[in-house]
């Protein structure tokens, strides 16, 4: 196991309602992204965060995502009124901050919306 | 924008030989290029990874190979195996990891 967890692990959700996972990273590792992946995709980035920093978003997030990690430790995304499109495996990675250190990823958080 | 173009999307090889997935990356800075294996519902796992100061890496069956000029690096996996069966990602890295679109490979009884 790679000592990064995600709950919950599946979502279901109708068209329209809100929804927020959490991710908790390795403890010493200070950077965390996200990520997100449809079927027969890589993994696309989503934002990332240093200590409770948000440094990079993507413009894949619409305004109807929010990401934070207020204590710079674990960190929550959520999705506003969700649409079809949103249904996707969301994942967590994290890592030290040192010039290409690995990350970690997590299980994943897999999002259906009906 | 910062791309990473992978190849072949799907490949079959028969169980002893080699594969080959190559990849090519657009963003100058970026200084490291991980290889991930993800099987079905499950995690990328890393299986190997090159840093942008070295040619080459080798871990038993497995081998990378990073040509910073030409922008491309590749995957080797020799004596392939029926448990090598999965989806490969490579990516490149500067902070964030941009990701291939995958390869596909099937390992032939």
């Amino acid at each position: 196991d790679t000592g990064v967890s995600q709950d919950p692990r599946h979502k279901i959700t109708k068209r329209g309602q809100n929804v927020t996972f959490r991710c908790d990273p390795i403890s010493e590792h200070n950077r965390l992204y996200w990520y997100r992946q449809t079927l027969g995709q890589g993994p696309e980035f989503l934002t990332y965060f240093q200590n409770e920093a948000q440094l990079e978003k993507s413009r894949l997030l619409s305004d109807r995502f929010s990401a934070e990690r207020p204590k710079g430790s674990f960190s929550t995304l959520e999705i506003q009124r969700t649409e079809q499109g949103d249904s996707a495996m969301y994942l967590c990675a994290s890592s030290l901050a040192l010039t290409g250190g690995e990350q970690y990823f997590g299980p994943g958080t897999r999002l259906t919306v009906t | 924008g910062e791309n990473v173009e992978q190849h072949p999307s799907t490949l079959s090889v028969q169980e002893g030989d080699s594969a080959v997935i190559k990849c090519t990356y657009s963003d100058s800075a970026s200084n490291y290029f991980p290889w991930y294996k993800q099987e079905l519902g499950k995690r990328p796992q890393l299986i190997i990874d090159i840093r942008s100061n070295v040619g080459e890496k080798k871990d038993q069956r497995i081998a990378v190979t990073l040509n910073k000029t030409a922008k491309h690096f590749s995957l080797h996996i020799t004596e392939t195996q029926p448990e090598d069966s999965a989806v490969y990602f490579c990516a490149a890295r500067d902070d964030k990891i941009i990701f291939g679109k995958g390869t596909r490979l099937h390992i032939l009884p």
